[in-house]
């Protein structure tokens, strides 16, 4: 069965980088989308990006564009989000989390209509600390 | 970039009762519409998948309804490891957005 797992809490200094990993198995890493989400303290999950390991290409939201960098590495089915210039704003839960839509090629890297994140990670708290 | 809205924000209700929650979007998202159940300390769940398809393993008091701009989530016969936060998600267009979320409490 697919199994998401993240790496562990980071604490991070303002202005500093922290990179945090989403390692899938039980399936094929290429052809499925991994997004990222944040919840931060009080509020409510949102839409960080994702990347479709196929193609390589991350998709940002806009607000995390300046903040955020998200890669695949094929080789150990595992996509990093690093998080750069670290204010206290970061400081939140990040989730990673996998649909069952299988991209191909046929498909131009754009993410699918129908794809519901169904397999979750565990979460991954960042802390932004002096 | 589509917004979602959710109403209430919060709701208390009993075990046994139904209770039902709503999301709006800001443009028609046709059937694109998922519902994830959410308890602190754990990592979101899936419920339903495009507007009204159970997702496998999910009881079934859980149903899903609506199209176009306007959705809901109801949860009927309530039970004790039901009180949580609900949050839609359209994923018609990137980027995905969230509602804000409904909490869900004992009364």
């Amino acid at each position: 069965q697919v199994q998401v797992m993240q790496s562990g809490a980071e604490v991070g200094k303002p202005g500093s980088s922290v990179k945090v990993s989403c390692q899938t198995s039980g399936g094929s890493f290429l052809n499925y989308a991994i997004s990222w989400m944040r919840l931060a303290p009080g509020q409510g999950l949102e839409w960080v990006g994702g990347i479709i390991p196929l193609f390589g290409r991350p998709s940002v939201a806009r607000k995390f564009q300046d903040k955020v960098s998200i890669t695949a590495h094929k080789s150990t089915s595992t996509v990093y989000m690093e998080l750069s210039g670290l204010t206290s704003d970061d400081s939140a839960l990040y989730f990673c989390a996998r649909g069952e839509k299988e991209y191909d090629f046929l498909t131009n890297g754009e993410f699918g209509t129908d794809d519901a994140f169904v397999f979750w990670g565990q979460g991954t708290l960042v802390t932004v600390s002096s | 970039d589509i917004q979602m809205t959710q109403s209430p924000s919060s709701l208390s209700a009993s075990v046994g009762g139904t209770v039902t929650i709503t999301c709006r979007a800001s443009q028609n998202i046709e059937y694109y519409l998922h519902w994830y159940q959410h308890k602190p300390g754990k990592a979101p769940k899936l419920l339903i998948y495009t507007a009204f398809s159970l997702q496998r393993g999910v009881p079934s008091r859980f149903s899903g309804s609506g199209s176009g701009t306007d959705f809901s989530l109801t949860i009927s016969s309530l039970q004790p490891e039901d009180f949580a936060t609900y949050y839609c998600q359209q994923s018609y267009s990137t980027p995905r957005t969230f509602g804000q979320g409904t909490r869900v409490e004992v009364k």
